[in-house]
């Protein structure tokens, strides 16, 4: 079987600041996924990769920049944090052939 | 455009019962769609999937989905339920054609299944 890793697990920073969001998978997937999970509410996609190179913009991807530079990495930036983005921010990966997708355990951003 | 719509925010019933968590989509063509749970402190588990064929189709943990083309849904059903079960119950929808690959997602349904 395979891992999701995404690091750090909790990420604070200030308002303003530009913070990265790393995650990693080794199941070998062409396309990886971004969302952000605001408490009580869904899930918002914010940007996703079909292959290494490729981005892909989802509903929610302003204020934010990707980077898919290896297969098995897919990198977030918060190009300047604000208070309202506080939420837990989950990397996911798709099986090509069974169209299930695999999520991380997910870095909650808190922004002071 | 692509949206899922889960109506019920939270749904409550105890343990026996039968449960049947709604959800409804928008999209223009033959969309892909999947049930993810979340259970309390971790990250999103698959459930089930329809991609094509048989419109009831069977997923993990006992749960099974059918889809309604007639009225654009994909409603998720278990009997009897269990009190394990209490979890967030997210629908998902995944475009194709030119959206291959983009996933939109309910805002999720928290089942309690009292014991």
């Amino acid at each position: 079987g395979g891992i999701i890793t995404q690091t750090p697990k909790f990420l604070i920073g200030q308002e303003g600041q530009k913070l990265t969001l790393k995650c990693q998978q080794n199941f070998n997937h062409d396309t990886m996924y971004w969302y952000r999970q605001d408490s009580g509410k869904g899930l918002r996609l914010i940007y996703y990769s079909i292959t290494e190179n490729d981005l892909q913009k989802g509903d929610l991807s302003e204020g934010y920049d990707a980077s898919r530079e290896k297969k098995s990495s897919f990198s977030l930036t918060v190009t300047s944090a604000q208070k309202n983005e506080m939420a837990v921010f989950l990397c996911a990966s798709k099986d090509k052939f069974s169209y299930e997708q695999y999520f991380g355990p997910g870095t909650r951003l808190t922004v002071l | 455009a692509q949206s899922v719509d889960q109506p019920d925010a939270h749904v409550t019933l105890y343990e026996g019962a039968s449960l049947e968590l709604r959800c409804s989509y928008s999209y223009s063509a033959a969309p892909y769609l999947f049930w993810y749970v979340q259970y309390p402190g971790q990250s999103l588990q698959f459930l089930l999937k329809y991609i094509t064929g048989d419109a009831v189709v069977k997923g993990t943990k006992g749960f099974e989905a059918e889809f309604r083309k007639s009225n654009s849904s994909f409603n998720l059903k278990k009997s009897p339920a269990h009190w394990s079960d209490s979890a967030k119950y997210f629908c998902a929808l995944e475009g194709t054609g030119a959206n291959t690959g983009k996933l939109t997602f309910g805002h999720g349904t928290i089942l309690r299944v009292h014991p």
